[in-house]
């Protein structure tokens, strides 16, 4: 079965501290794997797919096929990071698997 | 640009009540999806459609019925809502089953007394 499992429901950070939220996937296939976060009061956006490589907001993340992981990382936190995070699998037909989430909070 | 729009943003609902959320997109997305947000559980699909008329399963499908006559519309039934039922309800919609992005509404907050 497909499974999203993200360990940390909170995690509290200081401006300018490094950032690593991690996310851990069960899929037999080859999976498709994406980042979507929550601003407070905002609807749910994409962030990173794993298959463009990209930056975006400075994080990254790498899918690591060996030990089934996707972390989301940032070296340096800004407060406008703070945030809901969910990593999200495809299930097919562009349906997802959601992880329960991790609340991100960047102090000043 | 619209995008994905859902009415209404907040409903109160007795139990029993039967109720319809709505979800419209003008992007011209083949693929829509419902899903409900509860507190610490994430995000779970309810119902989903690969196109007009196409509608499956998802992981929570009890309670609730879904129909696509048209491509812009994904309406979400409650039958006769229950308080289990109260959550946030978001639908998303995509334009290809694979490596897309999924584009979500701003959600309904429903609660049922």
């Amino acid at each position: 079965a497909q499974r999203v499992t993200q360990p940390e429901k909170l995690l509290s950070v200081f401006k300018g501290a490094p950032v690593e939220l991690k996310c851990n996937y069960s899929y037999s296939g080859s999976p498709e794997l994406f980042w979507y976060v929550q601003y407070s009061r905002q609807r749910l956006q994409l962030l990173l797919r794993h298959i463009s490589r990209e930056s975006i907001k400075g994080f990254t993340a790498d899918l690591n096929k060996g030990e089934t992981s996707f972390h989301l990382k940032k070296p340096f936190a800004q407060e406008e990071d703070s945030a809901m995070y969910y990593c999200a699998l495809n299930k097919g037909y562009s349906t997802l698997t959601f992880g329960k989430g991790t609340m991100l909070l960047v102090s000043p | 640009n619209a995008g994905v729009t859902q009415t209404p943003k907040f409903q109160v609902l007795k139990t029993g009540q039967s109720m319809t959320l709505q979800c419209a997109q003008d992007m011209n997305h083949e693929y829509m999806s419902w899903y409900r947000q509860d507190p610490g559980m994430g995000l779970r699909l309810i119902h989903y459609s690969v196109g007009a008329g196409i509608t499956d399963q998802g992981e929570v499908p009890n309670g609730y019925n879904v129909s696509r006559s048209t491509t812009e519309d994904f309406p979400l039934r409650l039958l006769s809502a229950a308080p289990s039922q109260t959550s946030v309800y978001f639908c998303a919609s995509s334009y290809d089953r694979r490596n897309t992005e999924a584009f979500f509404g701003q959600g309904t907050r429903l609660t049922v007394v």
